[in-house]
Parts: C-alpha cells; sequence; structure tokens
C-alpha cells in the first residue's frame, strides 16, 4: 500500500491566487511528521514545512500553509497568492518514528504550472 | 545554497561499468541518506548512514552499495550499470531529530547508455 499518496499529476493556478495541493498518508504510528518540498526545472529539493502529528496547530510558513486534518490523514498544502516561481514540482513526504532510520517516505508528486 | 556537496553533476557512462557518486553532508550533520529519482518511480530511499554506520536500507539493489566515511563525506558506489539505472541521484543530510528535514544536494544526473 502507498504510504503517502498525491492525487493531483498536475495543477494549474492563475498568478496571485491560492492552490491547495493535496497529501494523504498511511501509518499506524501515533509519532510521525510531514514535510513539503519544492522541486523546481533545475532539479535541486527546497524543503518548504513540516507538520508533527503531535502538533496542535497548522504550520505555517511564508506564504505556505498546512491544512493538517489528522483524522482524516491529509496534509495538503496551501500556498497563498501564487508568483510565477512557485511553478514546480511538489513531494509530500512522511517520517515515522518506528522506522530504524529516519528517513523520508515521499509521494509521487504534484506538477504545479502557474499561469500569468 | 542546502550545504550538502555533490559530485559529479553528470555523468555519462556505458553499461557494464562501474560508477562513484560523492556526498559531503551540511556541517554538524551525522546522517547521510541517498534517495534515486527516476521518471517512473519517483523519489526511492536508497540507503541511509548516521555517523559512518549503516542505518536503514531501502530498495538498494545488490549491484549498489554505499559507505561513510569518518570524515562523514559518503559515496555511493553503482556496478553493472544496465539502462534502467539511468536516474538522478540525490544525497541529503541531516541531524538526528524527529522534525530536522532532510537537506538535499543538487544531485547526480546518471545516463547510462
Amino acid at each position: 500500500a502507498q504510504k503517502i499518496t498525491q492525487t493531483q499529476p498536475g495543477m494549474f493556478v492563475q498568478e496571485k491566487e491560492a492552490v491547495t495541493l493535496d497529501c494523504t498518508y498511511d501509518t499506524s504510528d501515533p509519532s510521525y511528521g510531514l514535510f513539503w518540498y519544492k522541486q523546481p526545472s533545475s532539479g535541486e529539493m527546497i524543503f518548504l514545512i513540516y507538520q508533527g502529528s503531535y502538533d496542535q496547530q497548522n504550520a505555517t510558513e511564508g506564504r505556505y500553509s498546512l491544512n493538517f486534518q489528522k483524522a482524516r490523514k491529509s496534509a495538503n498544502l496551501v500556498i497563498s497568492a501564487s508568483q510565477l516561481g512557485d511553478s514546480a514540482m511538489y513531494f509530500c513526504a512522511m517520517r515515522e518514528k518506528n522506522n530504524a532510520g529516519n528517513m523520508l517516505t515521499f509521494g509521487g508528486g504534484t506538477r504545479l504550472m502557474v499561469k500569468p | 545554497d542546502s550545504g550538502v556537496t555533490q559530485t559529479p553533476k553528470h555523468l555519462i557512462t556505458a553499461t557494464g561499468q562501474r560508477v562513484t557518486l560523492r556526498c559531503s553532508p551540511r556541517s554538524g550533520d551525522l546522517s547521510v541518506y541517498w534517495y534515486q529519482q527516476s521518471l517512473d518511480q519517483g523519489l526511492q530511499f536508497l540507503i541511509q548512514y548516521y555517523n559512518g554506520e549503516e542505518r536503514a536500507k531501502g530498495n538498494i539493489l545488490e549491484r549498489f552499495s554505499a559507505q561513510q566515511f569518518p570524515d562523514l563525506h559518503s559515496e555511493l558506489n553503482l556496478s553493472s550499470l544496465e539502462l534502467g539505472d539511468s536516474a538522478l541521484y540525490f544525497c541529503a543530510s541531516s541531524v538526528h531529530r524527529d522534525n530536522s528535514p532532510l537537506h538535499f544536494g543538487n544531485g547526480t544526473r546518471l545516463t547510462v547508455t
């Protein structure tokens, strides 16, 4: 079974509008963390935002916020006021506490395209 | 700049050959991870080292091996290369805390011809 599912292979958004990128996860571990990364066409992986399973509030980082719904096992990324430079692949990832290591498991990604 | 350095940036080689990818982690990070990103497989975890010791293994082929040296740099060795090994190979590093993100290098683009 997929641990991280991103159901939107590609999305368009108009510049200056907000956009939500979906992420659902599957774990039986009560302690876990969720991460979002951005991969522009140049290829580097850029860390955006983190949400811990025990965090009471949704994480925010500048124009990025996380809509964390624990009971639904979803951790959607919200980008406000989209900019042309936001066009990229976005990956959701999870770290489970019970892993031997503390690697991240990644979803398949969503390609976001911002229209001028 | 993530502080993680990977060399080389690009590598073109023939099937059956052997290559070595190198990674220097961020200063202070003891954990190093290797990931493979191919078009049809997404980002796949290969292996993790912590302070010189193997910590976790993912979908790493037997033809691949890695190590982390006392100065914490790491090398990923790929042998008997096949066309399907063509991919972007990332190294990442982190401190060993639950909420610490992985900091990725810029990757090595391997093309096997």
